[in-house]
């Protein structure tokens, strides 16, 4: 069975300062991975995804993520945070295999201090 | 690419009544959508999966009864809550699927009264 666990239901950081989100999947076959973003009362837009090509995936709006199959995890970072990127974020895995079946993590709030 | 809109975006009703949300694929056909529901500061709980010309699929415990789901072109599903009660109150979300990924609508503010 798949399973996505976020550690950190709540994260804040500075504004300039590093963005970390931490992502850890559970999957018997080759998983494809997925990050999320939520604004208040509006719908999940993709950030970005794992499709097993490249194992460090550039996204929309200065955001990257690693796949790291030995550590069975896929983080979210941003060099520098910026006060729009205040939101909650969800890490969501599928199997190539069964594209309709996805699994979402529990989310993580993001607050940047100014 | 990849649009999805949803109709309406927020929408208030008397108990006992029926409430349709539409989800639209605005760039693209989609043969497989899906309804989802997300209580505040919570993930998202699929709701049922639909498949345009057939059946949709209910997750355990969602009443098929309750929220009609019709997917009737490659476009455009739309979920009715019928009878709707203040505990049906909620975000409603529809996603599509293109090729691999889901693409999500901007959700569907419910609140029964």
């Amino acid at each position: 069975a798949q399973s996505v666990t976020q550690l950190g239901s709540h994260v804040s950081v500075s504004e300039g300062a590093l963005v970390l989100l931490r992502c850890n999947y559970s999957s018997s076959v080759p998983p494809y991975l997925f990050w999320y973003v939520q604004y208040p009362n509006q719908g999940l837009q993709l950030l970005l995804k794992y499709t097993s090509a490249a194992t460090l995936v550039k996204g929309i709006n200065g955001f990257e993520a690693e796949f790291k199959k030995s550590e069975t995890s896929f983080h979210l970072t941003k060099p520098s945070a910026h006060m729009s990127d205040a939101a909650e974020y969800f890490c969501a895995v599928t199997m190539k295999t069964s594209y309709d079946k996805v699994i979402f993590g529990p989310g993580t709030s993001l607050s940047v201090i100014p | 690419g990849a649009v999805v809109s949803q109709h309406p975006s927020r929408v208030i009703c008397k108990s006992g009544t029926s409430v349709k949300i539409e989800c639209r694929s605005l760039d693209f056909q989609a043969t497989t959508m899906f309804w989802y529901r997300q209580f505040p500061k919570q993930s998202l709980m699929l709701m049922a999966t639909s498949n345009e010309g057939s059946k949709a699929t209910y997750e355990q415990g969602v009443e098929k009864d309750k929220f009609l789901i019709n997917h009737a072109s490659l476009t455009l599903s739309t979920l009715t809550v019928t009878s709707a009660h203040p505990e049906d109150s909620s975000f409603y979300i529809c996603s599509a699927r293109y090729t691999d990924t889901q693409y999500f609508g901007p959700g569907t503010r419910l609140t029964v009264l």
